[in-house]
C-alpha cells in the first residue's frame, strides 16, 4: 500500500460531460502529480502542484484543469469529455516535489467515456 | 523530454537474476535515474533511484555507468511477483517532471 488514495476506483460517463478525480496522497507529502495512462500513449505527465501551487505543466489538455487543496488533496477536473479521454488516471505524491524524491502512485482511476 | 531507450520485453527463470538495461545517452549532470514498476491493474511503484554511484535496496540494486549513458537494474533472485513493467526514467534537475517511457515487459518463468 502506497499511501496514496484515488477515488473513484471507476468512473462511466457520456461525452460533453464533466467529472472530477480525487487524490490524497501520503502523510506529510506536499507533491502530488496526475498522470494520464492509455493504451497507445503510455503515462503522460499532466501536471504537478506543490503545497498548493502549480510547479510544473506536462501534456494537459485545456479542458482539464486540476488544484491542489489547503488539507493537501488534489482533484483533477475533466469537462468536455471525448472518447479519447478514457484512460487510467493516476495520482502520485512526493515529500518535496524535487527530482531526486520518489513518487508515490496511487492505484488510479479509470475512466470510460462512451 | 528526457529520453531513456529499453527493450520492449525480456524474460527470466524463476529464483535467477535479472538484469535490465536502460540507455540515456541524454543526460546531464545531475538528472537523476529512477526505476519504477507496474503491475498489472495497479499504479506504478517506487523501485529505487541514484545519480552516479551504485545503490541498493531491499528491491533490487542498479548499476550505473560511469558515464551515466547507462544503467541496470538488477533483481537478484527473480520470483513470480516480480513479473511487471519495468520504467526507467531521468528526472531532470530543470524540472520536477517525472518522463516514463514505454518501459521493459519483464516475464518471469516458473
Amino acid at each position: 500500500d502506497s499511501g496514496v488514495t484515488q477515488t473513484p476506483k471507476h468512473l462511466i460517463t457520456a461525452t460533453g460531460q464533466r467529472v472530477t478525480l480525487r487524490c490524497s496522497p501520503r502523510s506529510g507529502d506536499l507533491s502530488v502529480y496526475w498522470y494520464q495512462q492509455s493504451l497507445d500513449q503510455g503515462l503522460q505527465f499532466l501536471i504537478q502542484y506543490y503545497n498548493g501551487e502549480e510547479r510544473a505543466k506536462g501534456n494537459i489538455l485545456e479542458r482539464f484543469s486540476a488544484q491542489q487543496f489547503p488539507d493537501l488533496h488534489s482533484e483533477l477536473n475533466l469537462s468536455s469529455l471525448e472518447l479519447g479521454d478514457s484512460a487510467l488516471y493516476f495520482c502520485a505524491s512526493s515529500a518535496v516535489g524535487q527530482y531526486n524524491s520518489p513518487l508515490h502512485f496511487g492505484n488510479g482511476t479509470r475512466l470510460t467515456v462512451t | 523530454d528526457a529520453k531513456t531507450t529499453q527493450p520492449n520485453s525480456m524474460e527470466s527463470n524463476e529464483e535467477e537474476p535479472v538484469h535490465l538495461p536502460c540507455n540515456h545517452s541524454t543526460i546531464s549532470g545531475t538528472d537523476y535515474i529512477h526505476w519504477y514498476r507496474q503491475l498489472p491493474s495497479q499504479g506504478p511503484e517506487y523501485v529505487i533511484h541514484g545519480l552516479t554511484s551504485n545503490v541498493n535496496n531491499r528491491m533490487a540494486s542498479l548499476a550505473i555507468a560511469e558515464d551515466r549513458k547507462s544503467s541496470t537494474l538488477i533483481l537478484h533472485r527473480a520470483t513470480l511477483r516480480d513479473a511487471a513493467v519495468y520504467y526507467c526514467i531521468l528526472s531532470l534537475h530543470t524540472g520536477n517532471q517525472f518522463y516514463f517511457g514505454t518501459g521493459t515487459s519483464l516475464t518471469v518463468i516458473p
